[in-house]
This record gives C-alpha cells, sequence and structure tokens, in this order.
C-alpha cells in the first residue's frame, strides 16, 4: 500500500511570490485535506477535498486554494506569499467521505517546509 | 469555538520512568486520535478512540477516551529513547471533515 507522498521536500520563497504544493493520496482514500503546522504548533485545517470539491474549510484566507484531481492527488496553492506563510504543510489523505463517517482518521504525509523571505 | 488543550507542553524524564499525557477540551468529539510527530515529519496515527470510556493498548501505551468523549490521555509505561517526539491529540466532529489538533507535548526520553 502506497502512502502519502509530497512535493517538494522544501521550498524557498520572496514574499509577494505564489506557491503550488502537491500530495499523492493514499491508495484507497478518496478525501485530501491540507494543513498548516507554525514551529511549535498542532497542525491547523486549511481545507479538504470529496470528489473534486472543496468540503470544508478552516480559517484561511482565499489566497489559499486548492484542487483534487481525479486520481485523488491534489495541490495547495497560495498567492501573495506573507511571512507569516512559513511553516510545514501537511497533506492528509482518508478513506471515504473523512469527518462524515464515525472516526474521521486521517493519514499524513511528510510535509512541505515552506520558508517565505 | 472548539479547542484541544495539551498537557505537559514538555517532558523531559529518564529511561524506564512512566508518564501520562493529558488532553482536555469542554467540546465533545465523535473520534479522538493520538499522533507521533518526529522533527520535519508528518505526524503518524497511533490510536483512535470512539467510545467513551474506551481503552486501547498499544504494547507500552494506553490510551482512553472519557466517559463524555471530552478528554483523553496517553500513559506510556518504561519510556525509552525511542519515545522522544511530539505527541498529538486530534478530535473529529462527524459532520466536520477536520480534525482539531491540540499543540502536542514534547517528550523527550533520556537513556
Amino acid at each position: 500500500e502506497t502512502g502519502v507522498t509530497q512535493s517538494p521536500t522544501h521550498l524557498i520563497k520572496t514574499r509577494g511570490q505564489q506557491v503550488t504544493l502537491r500530495c499523492s493520496s493514499q491508495s484507497g482514500h478518496n478525501t485530501v485535506s491540507w494543513y498548516q503546522q507554525a514551529l511549535g504548533q498542532g497542525p491547523q485545517f486549511i481545507f479538504q477535498y470529496y470528489r473534486e470539491e472543496e468540503n470544508g474549510r478552516g480559517n484561511f484566507p482565499p489566497r489559499f486554494s486548492g484542487l483534487q484531481f481525479p486520481n485523488y492527488s491534489s495541490e495547495l496553492n497560495v498567492n501573495a506569499l506573507e511571512l507569516d506563510d512559513s511553516a510545514l504543510y501537511l497533506c492528509a489523505s482518508g478513506g471515504g467521505l473523512a469527518g462524515r463517517g464515525a472516526y474521521n482518521e486521517q493519514f499524513f504525509g511528510p510535509g512541505t517546509r515552506l520558508t517565505v523571505l | 469555538t472548539q479547542l484541544l488543550e495539551q498537557s505537559p507542553q514538555f517532558l523531559s524524564i529518564q529511561e524506564g520512568e512512566n508518564l501520562t499525557v493529558y488532553c482536555n477540551s469542554s467540546s465533545v468529539f465523535s473520534s479522538l486520535q493520538w499522533y507521533r510527530q518526529e522533527p520535519g515529519e508528518g505526524p503518524v496515527l497511533l490510536v483512535t478512540v470512539v467510545t467513551g470510556g474506551e481503552v486501547k493498548k498499544l504494547k507500552r501505551l494506553t490510551f482512553q477516551f472519557g466517559d463524555a468523549r471530552k478528554d483523553s490521555s496517553l500513559h506510556i509505561t518504561a519510556a525509552q529513547p525511542g519515545d522522544t517526539g511530539l505527541y498529538l491529540c486530534a478530535g473529529g466532529v462527524r459532520s466536520q471533515g477536520n480534525l482539531i489538533f491540540g499543540k502536542g507535548t514534547k517528550l523527550s526520553v533520556k537513556p
């Protein structure tokens, strides 16, 4: 069984630039969620996708956007980068409608470390 | 706003000691998960508890879900250096797709 993979591993951008992060879900899962984890904090929910549509969003501005593709891979796009966007970005996949079922179990990728200068 | 408070925030112990980490909320969750995270890596799921009062054991780790499904604890017996890491609890709500995480407990076990 293939786990969740993310690319790139590390990324350095400057303020005002745009970035795209990529994720491939775990085999057999059809929801994908994105989380932002600042240093010393727990992960914060950005949004979740199911059947290529956004299925819930956390308290993040519209410059954070995403896509889910038919093969359940996903992208996170962040426009107009700010210094506070520096964080570990985590992708997590779950089976069925994670969150609609009883368990909300999600399985995380290794993350992309984004540094904004 | 649903929040999960974890305590302690930091814990440094000697190999062989026992420890307990707590995860508390004023909100009810349909499930509670515990993850362990190494520096620079993603969280790895340790256990999911879904029934109030449920106790699950994973080798030297014991997880308990509170009767009211608002709190949980993780107990480690005879800690080993390999247990070092960030322990995160995360609550799930049946009607929502996301997990709500605590800030984590950073555990260091010294040989």
